[in-house]
């Protein structure tokens, strides 16, 4: 059983305010890492795909790290705004199975 | 490109039918999944396929079978259903996961009563 834990479960931040949250995987047989945003009433959306050890990505406001030795990898969200509300999943990639965490919920307060 | 399209987008099944959802892809993706989605459970797989011919399974897979006889199309089939089954159903796909991640249907809401 491949387990993929996200932390924290929930988030609430200001409007303004940087943020990060953590995806943890296994160590061995890493393939790759992925990152998507999902929106309430959508289909979840891709942000990243890291592959690396070491590898940072970065799409606006939002950025990624990656360290495969210890299994872990963050996300980053710059002077959050509204739309930055949505549920953050982490996905790990063995060969060809592709597992998700459950995901951060991200609530931006005005 | 209409993307990834999943039929139907609602539906309500008797314990003990039997169904088939459908996905389909426009953009030549090799890569295709079925996840379900569950409060609380996040995304878990249930089957996927890297190609045509070629289908495996996932972490829940029992109970649905899968079929890929065609590179666009990726049909799952619950065989009989069951309470335990209510979910939303979400199928994604891939040119190359590892570059652009997958792209996800709409959903498919399935309730068995």
């Amino acid at each position: 059983i491949l387990n993929v834990e996200q932390s924290p479960q929930s988030l609430h931040v200001q409007e303004g305010d940087s943020t990060n949250f953590t995806c943890s995987f296994p160590s061995s047989n890493f393939y790759a890492l992925h990152w998507y945003r999902w929106e309430t009433a959508k289909s979840p959306e891709a942000l990243f795909v890291m592959t690396l050890n070491g590898d940072e990505k970065k799409k606006g406001r939002i950025s990624a790290t990656l360290n495969t030795k210890e299994g872990y990898s963050y996300l980053y969200i710059k002077g959050s705004q509204p739309e930055d509300s949505a549920t953050y999943l982490c996905a790990f990639q063995r060969d060809d199975k592709i597992i998700f965490g459950k995901g951060t919920r991200l609530h931006i307060l005005p | 490109n209409a993307g990834v399209t999943q039929t139907p987008k609602f539906q309500v099944l008797k314990t003990g039918q039997s169904m088939t959802l459908q996905c389909a892809q426009d953009m030549n993706h090799e890569y295709m999944s079925w996840y379900r989605q569950d409060p609380g459970m996040g995304l878990r797989l249930i089957h996927y396929s890297v190609g045509a011919g070629i289908t495996d399974q996932g972490e829940v897979p029992n109970g649905y079978n899968v079929s890929r006889s065609t590179t666009e199309d990726f049909p799952l089939r619950l065989l009989s259903a069951a309470p335990s089954q209510t979910s939303v159903y979400f199928c994604a796909s891939s040119y190359d996961r590892v570059t652009y991640g997958y792209t996800f249907g709409s959903g498919t809401r399935l309730t068995v009563v």
